[in-house]
């Protein structure tokens, strides 16, 4: 059983341009997360999502920043006109379906580093 | 501001010695969760004690939460070369779903 997967694992953008950052969980995984980690920090939550919902995006930038987890295929983020602070290594996280309330544990992948130029 | 901080922000000791980390949070929760991350790599899941758990082993690793204080410690006994790496720890909280928060962690150095 693969483990989470991300890619690509380094991306170069210029000031403008959009990274799109993808992620496929563990098999049986309906369960995403996003998070961000800035050089020398913690990991800070973006955004959760199930399969074809968002569930929680209170951490992620209003602008410029969306997910989403489509029924067929990976998890993508996109950061629209990517500025310099938004360099920074990109974790996504998954967890297979859980009761309500249940905690599971959360499986990252390794994490894709964003450089904006 | 974090939920979790741990406490150093960093450590060197030489190998054979034990390190000790500490977390403190802010919230009540429903979990606690340490994590190892490599240079540049993801993170690892090492260890994870319940709110109503004092105390949970696992191999080297010893963790201990005090909800009263609510601080947690990581101590790795017998330390070696390749437990180099930053530590973290993330809570859970309620709110019935799986949102995990993260501190800002602790580099530890083995030395050699």
């Amino acid at each position: 059983n693969a483990g989470v997967m991300q890619n690509p694992r380094h991306l170069v953008r210029r000031r403008g341009q959009e990274a799109r950052l993808r992620c496929s969980p563990m098999k049986g995984h309906s369960h995403v997360y996003w998070y961000r980690q800035l050089p020398e920090e913690g990991l800070k939550f973006m955004v959760y999502l199930q399969k074809e919902n968002i569930i929680d995006e209170s951490g992620m930038p209003k602008e410029r920043f969306s997910a989403e987890f489509p029924k067929e295929g990976p998890s993508i983020l996109r950061i629209q006109q990517v500025v310099r602070g938004d360099s920074a290594a990109y974790f996504c996280a998954s967890s297979p379906p859980s009761l309500a309330g249940a905690y599971n544990e959360q499986f990252f992948g390794p994490g894709t580093r964003l450089t904006v130029l | 501001s974090q939920q979790g901080e741990e406490d150093p922000q960093a450590l060197s000791i030489q190998e054979g010695e034990n390190a000790t980390m500490n977390c403190s949070y802010k919230t009540s929760i429903n979990n606690l969760q340490w994590y190892r991350q490599n240079s540049g790599r993801g993170l690892v899941h090492l260890i994870l004690i319940r709110s109503n758990e004092r105390e949970k082993h696992s191999g080297r690793l010893r963790v201990t939460l005090d909800t009263s204080k609510k601080s947690s410690s990581l101590l790795i006994t017998a330390s070696r070369a390749a437990d180099t790496a930053s530590y973290f720890c993330a809570t859970w909280g309620p709110g019935g779903y799986q949102k995990v928060t993260f501190g800002t962690g602790t580099k530890l150095q083995v030395i050699p």
